[in-house]
């Protein structure tokens, strides 16, 4: 069972533009959405994470929307560099499940220069 | 300061065989968790061992077992491999268990089965 879905696939942007991953979700008991970025060859990372008390997180030029009526959620880069080429996973979690992510399927962008 | 430590960092093995991993949490961490990631697609969570203690189970056969040391390092074992267990296993450690810490994912270990 899918419960985070993601898309697009993949994604392509010139340098400076705006990249924009979605994910929706389906357990309405999850509570943390953290995005992760991985690397070839390395593992994920946090990137970024809100809970559904916000509907807005920025960190720097990354930033996540949600909308916890839609059960969606979304991750903004803005002024895209050629070094987020990279897989982007957005994931869910109830807090008090301690280390159970549940993932999306990933978002491969390219940012060309 | 070290982060987490998987090995070995590639593995070829053939169906039917056994197959151990291995996993150090970074110094500190108490928590460490499992997923695997087939290629093309996001981790699946695994198990979650805390304090020696498995915490939670994912959707996976008997096949899969781990377990968590005295000093926190952790092993996934895989027995009666399959073609379909041929992916990226991913260990993360965490400091905690209960309300969620950040978790730090290790580099991997590839699995391939022939």
């Amino acid at each position: 069972q899918q419960q985070v879905k993601q898309s697009p696939q993949s994604l392509i942007v010139q340098k400076g533009g705006i990249s924009i991953i979605n994910c929706a979700y389906e357990n309405t008991a999850f509570d943390y959405f953290p995005w992760y970025q991985q690397f070839p060859g390395k593992g994920p990372a946090l990137l970024i994470a809100i809970r559904p008390d916000v509907s807005e997180k920025k960190e720097g030029r990354f930033t996540i929307s949600f909308n916890k009526s839609a059960k969606q959620f979304s991750l903004h880069i803005m002024d895209s560099q050629p070094g987020d080429s990279a897989t982007y996973f957005c994931a869910a979690t109830r807090e008090t499940s301690g280390s159970r992510l549940t993932f999306g399927e990933g978002t491969q962008l390219t940012v060309n220069p | 300061d070290a982060g987490v430590t998987q090995s070995p960092t590639h593995l070829i093995k053939t169906r039917g065989q056994h197959v151990t991993l291995r996993c150090s949490p970074i110094s500190g961490h108490k928590s460490v968790s499992w997923y695997q990631q087939v290629l093309g697609q996001g981790p699946q969570f695994i198990f979650q061992y805390y304090e020696k203690e498995e915490r939670g189970r994912g959707n996976f056969p008997d096949r899969f077992s781990a377990r968590q040391f005295p000093n926190y390092s952790s092993e996934l074992n895989v027995n009666a491999l399959l073609l379909g267990d041929s992916a990226l296993y991913l260990c993360a450690s965490s400091f905690s268990s209960g309300l969620y810490n950040e978790q730090f994912f290790g580099p991997g270990t590839r699995l391939t089965v022939l």
